[in-house]
């Protein structure tokens, strides 16, 4: 199995700023990815974090709004970028091993936006 | 483009109780069917995997059963319990590791 946490748990921000939300694994993953979760929704994945490589962006959401980085095979970050009331979601972070196909996730992040 | 369903949208039942809980998706070439529950604050846990060529899983009190043919997995629990009561997320796994998951069906046992 693998141990996620989320940095911060939970945050309230003024509408046009911009948030970075941390993401760390406790081994070496092979894959990384980043869902939201607005209120009464689904999780959606946003996308794959590639390490040493930009990120694989689902249909519907771009780079320039949501910025990631993975410098290694543990950590990643997701950066909501010029925020408007329409981003206040969960935001999680979850990864797969190599050797098994169940994905675990973290704790998640509680975004507000005002 | 891959939709899941997850009927009932809620459900309370008493301590005891058998229950079933439903998933339906509409692209039968699934990957596998994953369960997970979501606790406040705790994220997602996974409960049960089931691959493509599998017909069921189980653990414990959980039993998780596939049909591809038909698009639809139950999740059926027995002798539920207080701590059961969270919300139960469906999730098929297609292609490059993407799953698509349900809106959740959020389940409460009563003493």
């Amino acid at each position: 199995s693998a141990v996620i946490s989320q940095k911060p748990s939970r945050d309230i921000c003024q509408r046009g700023t911009s948030l970075t939300i941390q993401c760390q694994v406790d081994s070496q993953v092979t894959m990384m990815f980043w869902y939201r979760q607005q209120p009464g929704q689904s999780l959606t994945l946003i996308a794959t974090a590639n390490q040493g490589s930009e990120a694989t962006y689902e249909s519907g959401f771009v780079i320039d709004k949501f910025p990631i980085s993975r410098p290694n095979l543990t950590f990643s970050t997701l950066t909501v970028s010029n925020m408007s009331p329409e981003d206040s979601s969960i935001y999680l972070c979850s990864v797969r091993l190599t050797t098994q196909e169940t994905q675990y996730f973290g704790p998640g992040t509680r975004l507000l936006v005002l | 483009k891959q939709e899941v369903t997850q009927i009932p949208a809620a459900l309370s039942v008493p301590e005891g109780e058998n229950l079933v809980l439903n998933c339906s998706f509409t692209d039968s070439a699934i990957y596998n069917l994953q369960w997970f529950r979501q606790d406040p604050g705790k994220g997602l846990t996974s409960l049960l995997l089931i691959q493509s060529s599998q017909r069921e899983q189980t653990s414990g009190r959980l039993n998780a059963s596939l049909d591809k043919s038909s698009g639809r997995s139950t999740l059926y629990i027995a002798a539920s319990q207080p701590g059961d009561s969270t919300t139960y997320l469906c999730a098929a796994g297609s292609g490059y590791s993407t799953l698509t998951f349900g809106k959740g069906t959020m389940l409460l046992v009563s003493p």
